[in-house]
């Protein structure tokens, strides 16, 4: 059965740190992995990564794939208490659904 | 607003009683997901359409539920005989499906809360 599992499954840290979030899986017929940001209500999506070793970047926030150790992790420097939210992994494989992990709970004390 | 759409936003209902969400995805997407969500947990898959046609229904899924997607436009999840394990945030995501990398879409949620 597919699987996604991030860790840590909560963080607590204050503003200017910088975290790295951790996302494993287990899937057959990968496609993709996405990263979505949770706050209140809906996921909103951050990044999706398909090939290994490719960073994508967005302000202070990066993610890489390696998709050999099936794993990939999510990058937040300098964090601001606005990163606070719940971080989710999620697997696509093809001709699938989505898969998602439970989620990194991040809070980011000022 | 062109971004995925659901209804309603909340929802209160006795047990046993039947509900049903609607959910209006991206206009040009061609496949919708519904996913449950109780709190601290990731999203759980439900079912996912393409186009009109229902590709998958996670096991977990009971026969108290049935999704449609009549014209391949909006969906709706009906819930019957609700149970007060039912009460979660049901979402709502779309993407297009093609050859390349797909990226899905979520709604803002139907919160259900079964007293």
């Amino acid at each position: 059965e597919d699987k996604v599992v991030q860790s840590p499954l909560s963080l607590v840290v204050h503003e200017g740190d910088t975290v790295t979030l951790n996302c494993s899986y287990e899937v057959t017929n990968f496609r993709s992995l996405l990263w979505y940001k949770q706050e209140k209500k809906a996921p909103t999506f951050l990044f999706m990564l398909t090939s290994s070793g490719i960073e994508k970047k967005s302000g202070r926030l990066s993610s890489i794939l390696d998709k050999k150790e099936l794993f990939s992790i999510l990058n937040i420097t300098a964090t601001q208490t606005g990163d606070s939210a719940v971080y989710l992994c999620a697997v696509e494989a093809y001709g699938q659904n989505f898969v998602f992990g439970p989620g990194t709970r991040l809070s980011v004390l000022p | 607003d062109t971004g995925v759409s659901q209804d309603p936003r909340h929802k209160i209902t006795k047990r046993g009683q039947n509900v049903t969400f609607r959910c209006d995805p991206i206009s040009e997407h061609n496949r919708l997901y519904w996913y449950r969500q109780t709190l601290g947990q990731g999203p759980e898959f439900l079912t996912y359409f393409q186009n009109e046609a229902q590709l998958e229904k996670s096991r977990l899924l009971s026969d108290r539920f049935s999704a449609e997607r009549p014209k391949g436009s909006f969906s709706t999840l009906e819930i019957q005989r609700t149970e007060q394990g039912d009460s979660a945030m049901y979402l709502c995501a779309s993407s297009f499906f093609h050859s390349r990398e797909t990226e899905a879409f979520f709604g803002q949620g139907t919160r259900l809360t079964v007293v």
